[in-house]
């Protein structure tokens, strides 16, 4: 079985910019997680989409956005790219329904640099 | 904030058992313990999780107390591989509940 998929894996971007990232979550799941990892912030929590629609957010500017698609497939985007927005973005997967003893699996990872 | 305490960093000889706790005393009835762990540079890899009853799998062990404060993830051979940041996480009930990260900690294995 796939694991959840995350693309591209390395990107370079300069400030201002707008970046897309693309997750297809494991086959079957229905939910598909974003977080991100830095140095200084750790691993903090972007948003959740289940059945197309958000339904978990995290304390993020609106510049952070995502959506999911009717296959389960999901992208975020980030505009206006700031230096402070380099960081390893990972996607993650669940079934989504039930309750949280639902295992979530985690991508290997976008790594966005701004510069 | 984290729900979640753990020690910065232990060693463990390769071969040994490497037992690694964390502090939960504010969980509720109804929230799972998970533990993840993160090699450089790669998304964090789900162990095992629990609610109240020990566990096992091909991984770990998950040993929770009978109060549910606080648990221990068992890694009963380490290897080399093994050397990461663990991370211990208490999710709430609810689905689409979020995995609130702490700073974890660095397991570093030797031979």
């Amino acid at each position: 079985k796939a694991g959840v998929t995350q693309t591209p894996r390395y990107l370079i971007k300069t400030r201002g910019q707008q970046v897309t990232l693309s997750c297809s979550p494991i086959s079957g799941h229905r939910s598909v997680s974003w977080y991100q990892q830095t140095p200084g912030q750790g691993l903090q929590f972007l948003f959740e989409y289940f059945s197309e629609t958000q339904r978990n957010k995290g304390n993020f500017p609106g510049r952070f956005s995502g959506r999911q698609f009717s296959n389960s497939r999901s992208e975020m985007n980030v505009s206006t790219l700031e230096l402070g927005d380099s960081a390893l973005y990972l996607c993650a997967s669940s079934p989504g329904d039930g309750h949280s003893g639902n295992t979530i699996y985690f991508g290997e990872g976008s790594w966005l640099t701004v510069v | 904030d984290a729900k979640t305490t753990q020690p910065p960093s232990m060693d463990c000889a390769e071969g040994r058992a490497a037992n690694l706790p964390c502090n939960h005393s504010t969980i509720s009835g109804n929230e799972y313990v998970y533990w993840y762990r993160q090699i450089h540079s790669q998304g964090p890899q789900y162990i095992i999780h629990g609610l109240k009853n020990n566990e096992t799998n091909e991984m770990a062990s998950l040993i929770i107390t009978e109060d549910r404060k606080s648990s221990t993830l068992i890694l009963p051979h380490a290897t080399l591989r093994d050397t990461a940041v663990y991370y211990c996480i208490v999710r709430g009930y609810q689905a689409g509940t979020a995995l609130i990260f702490g700073k974890g900690t660095t397991l570093s294995v030797s031979s």
